[in-house]
């Protein structure tokens, strides 16, 4: 079936360590987005990708980074920069992103990571 | 810059119409209103989009105003399984739709 897988679903990690959260989709999508939620908020773009090797920063970057190497797949990486990385991650992706785009996003199910 | 404005909390009977409004008054000719839902600790789920016209399928039915001002969702007959947030968004037009703003939505609580 298609749709977009993240993993792992839950994890720790130690102030001052980096890690990497993985996002792989079946779709067939050009676009690709990593959002933050916190409790009780809504979600805040963090970086989105429309197309192969290409990434742009989103509303909350910095102490994030990301690759996009393969069309099927865009890794977060949360580094030790981040001041408060405690959240619930969402990756998405769309058909095609960008102006006057508006094809629906697909969600995966979130990587929820705690920092101890 | 908030894009649209939603109730933060309502109660709806099981069985009973859910009817979630939304306003988006800056909205732009060519932007559409898209309806998503997130049930506890999982991703936001797609329930319906439309531009103009008033959309169904089987999920949702969605009325949008004449003037495109406002919208409201409607869950026909909700169950405990429609309790979840909604938020309603808009895509398309002129800015850069890869920054869609969510809001915190409408948490939707369905009571037996």
């Amino acid at each position: 079936d298609g749709g977009i897988t993240q993993s792992p679903k839950y994890l720790f990690r130690k102030e001052g360590q980096n890690v990497t959260l993985s996002c792989e989709q079946n779709l067939n999508h050009d676009a690709m987005y990593w959002y933050r939620q916190d409790p009780g908020q809504g979600l805040r773009l963090i970086y989105y990708s429309q197309i192969v090797n290409d990434f742009q920063k989103g509303d909350i970057a910095e102490g994030y980074s990301v690759s996009r190497e393969k069309k099927e797949s865009f890794p977060l990486t949360v580094t030790s920069a981040q001041k408060n990385p405690t959240a619930f991650y969402l990756c998405a992706s769309s058909i095609e992103g960008g102006v006057g785009v508006t094809g629906e996003l697909f969600f995966g199910e979130g990587s929820r990571l705690t920092v101890l | 810059d908030a894009k649209t404005t939603q109730p933060t909390s309502m109660d709806c009977a099981e069985g009973r119409a859910a009817n979630l409004p939304c306003n988006h008054s800056t909205i732009s000719g060519n932007e559409y209103v898209y309806w998503y839902r997130q049930i506890h600790s999982q991703g936001p789920q797609y329930i319906i989009h439309g531009l103009k016209n008033n959309e169904t399928n089987e999920m949702a039915s969605l009325i949008i105003t004449e003037d495109r001002k406002s919208s409201t969702l409607i869950l026909p007959h909700a169950t405990l399984r429609d309790t979840a947030v909604y938020y309603c968004i808009v895509r398309g037009g002129s800015y850069n739709t890869d920054k869609l703003i969510f809001g915190t939505g409408t948490r939707l609580q369905v009571f037996p």
